[in-house]
């Protein structure tokens, strides 16, 4: 049972537009929530993050939302630029002794058409 | 900046060969992990370490085993490699944090199994 879902498996946006993407979760004991970004045959780079504690965080072009009610998370980049294009995974993490693990999403490649 | 290395970006071995993948992080972390990732099934968490010549089984720990005789190396041994443990190999390490903790990869293993 996926316990971090991202639904759309593909996304295309424009350069110079938003582009979102969504994460869906269903454990209630996650609490720390990340997006990395992944180039093909390269290993996945941190991007952003956000405790439960905030609705929003922001770090230049990247704004992550939380709504813990929806148990919804989504990736706001803005402008988008061709670079940006890259698989996106979300991941999650609950706090508590032994939490060590995070759990991701199957990703979302992102396509930033020039 | 963290960095975490792996001893090779790709690697072709045959079928029943013993495989070592070797990873190598430098920022004293206390918690490690190896993922594979495939085609549409994202990041699946092998086994991990949370401590030297501790080891915890993942999602997915059939086939492999691991060793972690010091803080900064973990390593993941294929006993007999199979043509479906073709796949990129993640090694990641995190500090442990009190639930806040963020993973930080290394740039992969290509292994190919004929």
């Amino acid at each position: 049972d996926q316990q971090v879902k991202q639904n759309s498996p593909s996304l295309s946006v424009q350069e110079g537009r938003i582009s979102i993407l969504n994460c869906d979760y269903t454990n209630s004991m996650f609490d720390y929530f990340l997006w990395y970004k992944k180039y093909p045959a390269e290993g996945p780079t941190f991007l952003i993050s956000i405790s439960s504690i905030k609705d929003k965080n922001e770090d230049g072009r990247f704004t992550v939302f939380l709504n813990k009610s929806a148990k919804h998370l989504s990736l706001h980049i803005v402008p988008s630029q061709p670079g940006d294009s890259a698989v996106y995974f979300c991941a999650a993490t609950g706090s508590g002794a032994g939490s060590y693990q995070l759990t991701f999403g199957k990703g979302t490649k992102l396509s930033v058409i020039p | 900046d963290v960095k975490v290395t792996q001893s090779s970006r790709y690697l072709v071995k045959r079928t029943g060969e013993k495989v070592f993948l070797e990873c190598v992080q430098d920022m004293d972390h206390e918690n490690m992990f190896w993922y594979r990732q495939d085609p549409g099934l994202g990041l699946r968490l092998i086994y991990f370490s949370y401590d030297v010549k501790m080891k915890e089984k993942g999602d997915i720990p059939e086939g492999y085993s691991v060793s972690r005789e010091k803080k900064e190396r973990f390593s993941l041994i294929l006993e007999s490699a199979s043509t479906n443990q073709t796949s990129m190999y993640l090694c990641a390490s995190s500090r442990r944090d009190g639930g806040e903790e963020t993973q930080y990869f290394g740039p992969g293993t290509r292994l190919l199994v004929l």
